[in-house]
């Protein structure tokens, strides 16, 4: 399968403060990246949709001032939890979508950043 | 609303034997389905997708797929203990910008 990486893998702030996780995708082009976040127990939450060259679409109850999204480029998205505080602490992942037929697409996924806001 | 619905489990099984997980979606336009993995503390791995009616096998997990019953399943045969995860459900439903929407998943526990 497709190969996407996240970095950083973990990372601990102090609440107020700004976090970047970038998400590449190593060994295709990807037009369409998406954003989740997982809490314990609990499935993933798909957070927005990132297109390259456009902007990102947010799902319904998830701030954009927030939690910015670019994807300045069709090998990496960025996500930015901007003034950050403890609730935001959660396990984010990024997937990209890779076309494998005609009509179908495949979602691979990176392998998380976990962020703990203190 | 469109959604897909596993039982939450928790699975156990033993050593050897078959796991089979059921997944049921609501949307009787859905494309393409996939069963992910999920080891605790990771993020999911995705193990197989099947778009049309029938059965897909891939080495020891064979995917079942039923439009008509809007229902998917996976099979497991000789569950190994690292088979031990969360089995994630996702369905694309149409219109939805190749969007994936998950189940809640089922914990699976291969005993040895």
């Amino acid at each position: 399968g497709a190969v996407v990486s996240q970095h950083p893998s973990w990372v601990i702030c102090k609440s107020g403060t700004s976090v970047k996780i970038e998400c590449r995708s190593l060994d295709f082009q990807a037009t369409t990246m998406f954003w989740y976040r997982q809490f314990p127990k609990q499935s993933l939450m798909l957070m927005a949709t990132s297109n390259e060259g456009s902007k990102a679409t947010y799902e319904q109850g998830v701030e954009k001032d927030k939690f910015l999204i670019n994807h300045a480029s069709l090998t990496l998205s960025t996500l930015t939890v901007t003034s950050a505080h403890p609730e935001d602490s959660s396990f984010y992942i990024c997937s990209a979508s890779v076309r494998t037929g005609v009509s179908y697409n495949e979602q691979f996924f990176g392998p998380g950043t976990r962020l703990t806001v203190l | 609303q469109k959604e897909v619905e596993q039982n939450s489990g928790p699975l156990s099984v033993p050593e050897g034997a078959i796991a089979s997980l059921n997944c049921t979606y609501s949307d009787r336009v859905s494309q393409s389905f996939f069963w992910y993995r999920q080891y605790s503390g990771k993020s999911p791995e995705l193990i197989m997708s099947i778009y049309s009616n029938g059965d897909k096998e891939d080495g020891r997990f064979t995917a079942q797929l039923n439009k008509a019953s809007q229902y998917v399943s996976l099979l497991i045969r000789d569950s190994q203990p690292s088979d031990s995860a969360t089995y994630l459900c996702a369905v694309t439903f149409s219109g939805s910008a190749r969007q994936l929407t998950f189940g809640s998943g089922t914990q699976l526990t291969v005993l040895p």
